[in-house]
């Protein structure tokens, strides 16, 4: 199965730690993009990735958020000095150019919890 | 920012049932995609649709695009179990070209046996 794979699928991490997540897209998708999902929300849009170059950001993106996709293959998203607000499913995407706008392919996520 | 109102927010069905789920946003939509998810697990897309008026099946599955672009719904025909989760339509606000999908907040399905 060549889908989106996310590693790790969770994360228990105490108030204050860093954490850092990595996402393999379909491998020919040259669009990559993050989610955050809470319980009961659907998933909520955080940056968005065209190669290497991240072209999108959110509000919800604070300044302890960053994203990086250096070679334009996998993506990694790192919080800094976690708070229990930070817990939720992050959610990975990719799609291709050739596709219609929207259709993003969604992999398993990792589920953080900050303690 | 842009919100698309999801309804039913939960039901119960008998198995064998037909299921039909709706999506409204007051802003247009190009296109409208429909995920379903379960629990653990990121959403996977069902449906996509990227015509007004466009009614398209997969398998058990038929979804529409409102004629105004402002909505959608999702019929699932003849229940089973597996169809258990949670439902949800989404959309690219593309006002600005931008890529970020729009969700609503998900009609849980739950099929009694």
């Amino acid at each position: 199965d060549t889908g989106v794979s996310q590693d790790p699928r969770h994360k228990i991490t105490k108030r204050g730690q860093n954490v850092t997540f990595r996402c393999d897209p379909i491998s020919e998708h040259n669009r990559l993009y993050w989610y955050r999902q809470t319980l009961g929300q659907g998933p909520e849009f955080l940056t968005y990735f065209q190669n290497e170059a991240q072209l999108e950001k959110s509000r919800l993106l604070s300044d302890r958020f960053s994203a990086e996709r250096p070679k334009g293959s996998f993506s990694t998203l790192e919080i800094q000095r976690t708070e229990q607000g930070d817990s939720a499913m992050y959610l990975c995407a990719s799609s291709s150019s050739g596709t219609p706008m929207g259709t993003q392919y969604f992999g398993p996520g990792t589920r953080l919890l900050v303690l | 920012g842009q919100q698309l109102n999801q309804s039913p927010q939960s039901m119960f069905i008998q198995e064998g049932e037909d299921v039909s789920m709706n999506c409204t946003s007051s802003s247009i939509f190009n296109t409208w995609l429909w995920y379903k998810q379960d629990p653990g697990e990121g959403p996977v897309l069902l449906i996509a649709l990227y015509k007004a008026g466009e009614l398209t099946s997969n398998g058990r599955l038929t979804a529409q695009f409102g004629i105004t672009r402002k909505d959608s719904f999702l019929n699932i025909s003849a229940s089973i179990p597996s169809d258990v989760g949670i439902y949800f339509c989404a959309g690219p606000f593309d006002e600005a070209g931008s890529y970020q999908l729009t969700f609503g907040k998900g009609t849980k399905l739950s099929v009694i046996p």
